[in-house]
């Protein structure tokens, strides 16, 4: 079964530092890219970051840029997001997604998604 | 950077109805366009990709549509499953930027 675990999330407080970890199984992981998804309570999704199957390449939206870090361990079957500086804005249930990409037909969208880590941060 | 709208953002209709959602960009973006659904308290799931393609397993009365700017997602005949949020999500600069739509919530009337 084609299956994404998230895990890590919990209450931090603002300024704290926390590493989430997606375990991914059924699927050849080395051959996708992945996502970081987020949703803030009663908000629509949010795209956070990706990186390439190989990790040579890492993007991420504006408001996280010099905060969080995606990473991977192909060997583990592993995803990770480290996350540093954390805001109450940061607040949110996070998700990590196996990314399709473009393809000739055009975007393929993410396919297969955990069940999300919820992050608080708070005082 | 691509801003991406959607109307409406709630709908209120009844099971059998015929349900259009639409979703614009702020410039033209081909088909790298995908349409989710999303159940509270559930991770969203893939329902259309490239505009207009249906994902294995989503039943054939959804369809997508569109493509440049402006792009549709029509559930046919609305069934009891199916109320829930739908977003889009566009990828024309992927893997710079991935960013959905604010969402449309489809309720019962």
């Amino acid at each position: 079964e084609v299956q994404l675990v998230e895990s890590g999330g919990g209450l931090v407080q603002p300024g704290g530092s926390l590493r989430l970890s997606c375990a991914a199984s059924g699927f050849t992981f080395s051959s996708y890219w992945m996502s970081w998804v987020r949703q803030a309570p009663g908000k629509g999704l949010e795209w956070v970051a990706n990186i390439k199957q190989d990790g040579s390449e890492k993007y991420y939206v504006d408001s996280v840029k010099g905060r969080f870090t995606i990473s991977r361990d192909n060997a583990k079957n592993s995803l990770y997001l480290q996350m540093n500086s954390l805001r109450a804005e940061d607040t949110a249930v996070y998700y990590c997604a196996r990314d399709l990409g473009r393809r000739p037909l055009g975007y393929y969208g993410m396919d297969v998604w955990g069940q999300g880590t919820t992050v608080t941060v708070s005082s | 950077d691509i801003q991406m709208t959607q109307s409406p953002s709630s709908v209120s209709a009844s099971v059998g109805d015929r349900v259009t959602i639409t979703c614009r960009a702020s410039q033209g973006i081909s088909s790298w366009l995908a349409w989710y659904q999303q159940k509270p308290g559930k991770a969203p799931k893939l329902l259309i990709y490239a505009a207009s393609s249906l994902q294995s397993g989503v039943p054939s009365r959804f369809s997508g549509s569109g493509s440049g700017t402006d792009f549709t997602l029509t559930i046919s005949s609305l069934q009891p499953e199916d109320f829930a949020t739908y977003y889009c999500q566009q990828a024309n600069s992927f893997p710079r930027d991935s960013g959905f739509g604010p969402g449309t919530k489809v309720d019962i009337k």
